[in-house]
């Protein structure tokens, strides 16, 4: 099975731009969720998608937001950068069943500098 | 207080030691816990995923739980230079969805 794919790789910014990351999950996964990685405060939950209904949100301002499409496909936008949304996005594909957790797969993220 | 505590690295050991990596968590609601090792600029890898107390075992990783004192461990034997990464313990809650907390990461260096 092919796992989580994320594109682009690798994005450079300037701030006051927008940006949209997408993700792809594993064949079959129907739960995508997002987070935010940096060498300050580490690896942080933005949202989780499930049957294209945002089911989880982190604590981030409203210029964060995502989407997920019918094929489970996700985007996430972040508008008017700032500075500080320089970071490593990662995003995690997972199945799922009605009151049962299971793995959460990672994509290789995207890093996205903003200058 | 954060939800999850890690110890901090960086932890250096010889190659074939054991290495012990360790989290605590606060919250006691029903809750699964993983294990994920990241490389330098790479995405988190799942090496471990437990639910409940005690030990659980994979080739030369052994996760262990002990949610009376809300402690996890992550054992790695025989270490090698490849084991060489940061190890993230992350806990997540089955109430509404995937949402994982993670721990600040140790960073491990294995050296021969």
């Amino acid at each position: 099975k092919a796992g989580v794919t994320q594109t682009p790789r690798y994005l450079i910014k300037t701030r006051g731009q927008q940006v949209t990351l997408s993700c792809s999950p594993i064949s079959g996964h129907r739960s995508v969720s997002w987070y935010q990685q940096t060498p300050g405060q580490g690896l942080q939950f933005l949202f989780e998608y499930f049957s294209e209904t945002q089911r989880n949100k982190g604590n981030f301002p409203g210029r964060f937001s995502g989407r997920q499409f019918s094929n489970s496909r996700s985007e996430m936008n972040v508008s008017t950068l700032e500075l500080g949304d320089s970071a490593l996005y990662l995003c995690a594909s997972s199945s799922h069943r009605q009151g049962v957790a299971y793995e959460q797969y990672f994509g290789p993220g995207t890093r996205l500098t903003v200058t | 207080q954060k939800e999850v505590e890690q110890d901090p690295g960086p932890l250096s050991v010889p190659e074939g030691a054991i290495v012990s990596l360790n989290c605590t968590y606060s919250n006691s609601a029903f809750q699964y816990f993983m294990w994920y090792r990241q490389y330098s600029r790479k995405g988190p890898e799942l090496l471990m995923y437990t639910y409940s107390s005690g030990n659980k075992e994979d080739g030369r990783f052994t996760a262990q739980v002990d949610k009376s004192s809300k402690y996890i461990s992550l054992f790695i034997r025989d270490s090698q230079p490849s084991d060489s990464a940061t190890y993230l313990c992350a806990r997540g809650d089955t109430g509404g969805g995937n949402k994982l907390t993670f721990g600040t990461g140790t960073q491990l260096k294995v050296e021969l």
